[in-house]
């Protein structure tokens, strides 16, 4: 079974602090996401990787940074924490070579920013 | 917005009933997948289903898919208290590797 682990299940941190949000998928997939996910607004994309170093902007990047230093690791990182950044934060993989666009989640980081 | 609607918001039923829940989408797609969602977890894929494809069946889960009105409806036969979840469509679109979310529904199945 593909897993995909994120560094933790909850985080609380303050206004103005850099937050790293780590993800880990042992499946070798070349595809990665970093997603939000807020009442009443769904899924939203952050960021996202077709490979090692590469990133793509998603639906709404601002205020978050992104890094893909190994092909496992997808790393998500806010600069500056902000409260509207309180959130729970999704990470996925999936492997385009398997000819489907299926994405496998972790379980979640439910951050909150004081 | 090319998100996917899904209709009804919140579905509660009791447990041994069907339960049936609508997907609209805007644009031509690849295909189409259904995921669940525990309270506070991750999302688990259940199915997916291509554009040339009308219905498929996975255990006590039915999916339709009709392209000609942009929709889609997830069916789960005979429910069960651990089906109570949220659940989302996504959508692939043509020439796009993103998968775009509805904003799902909340299913309840009371014992």
């Amino acid at each position: 079974d593909v897993k995909v682990t994120q560094s933790s299940r909850y985080l609380v941190k303050r206004t103005g602090e850099k937050v790293f949000l780590e993800c880990v998928q042992d499946m070798d997939h070349e595809n990665m996401f970093w997603y939000r996910q807020d009442p009443g607004l769904g899924l939203r994309l952050i960021y996202f990787s077709y490979d090692v170093k590469m990133k793509e902007k998603g639906d709404i990047p601002e205020g978050y940074s992104v890094s893909r230093e190994k092909k496992e690791r997808f790393s998500l990182i806010l600069e500056s924490a902000s409260t509207n950044q309180t959130s729970m934060y999704l990470c996925a993989s999936s492997a385009p070579y398997l000819g489907t666009d299926t994405q496998y989640f972790g379980p979640g980081t439910r951050l909150t920013v004081l | 917005s090319q998100q996917g609607e899904e209709d009804p918001q919140a579905l509660s039923i009791q447990e041994g009933e069907n339960a049936t829940m609508n997907c609209s989408y805007k644009t031509s797609i690849n295909n189409l997948q259904w995921y669940r969602q525990n309270s506070g977890r991750g999302l688990v894929h259940l199915i997916l289903i291509r554009s040339n494809e009308r219905e498929k069946h996975s255990g006590r889960l039915r999916v339709t898919l009709d392209t000609s009105k942009k929709s889609s409806s997830l069916l789960i036969t005979a429910s069960r208290a651990a089906d109570t979840a949220s659940y989302f469509c996504a959508t692939v679109f043509q020439g796009a590797q993103k998968l775009v979310f509805g904003q799902g529904t909340r299913l309840t199945i009371n014992p």
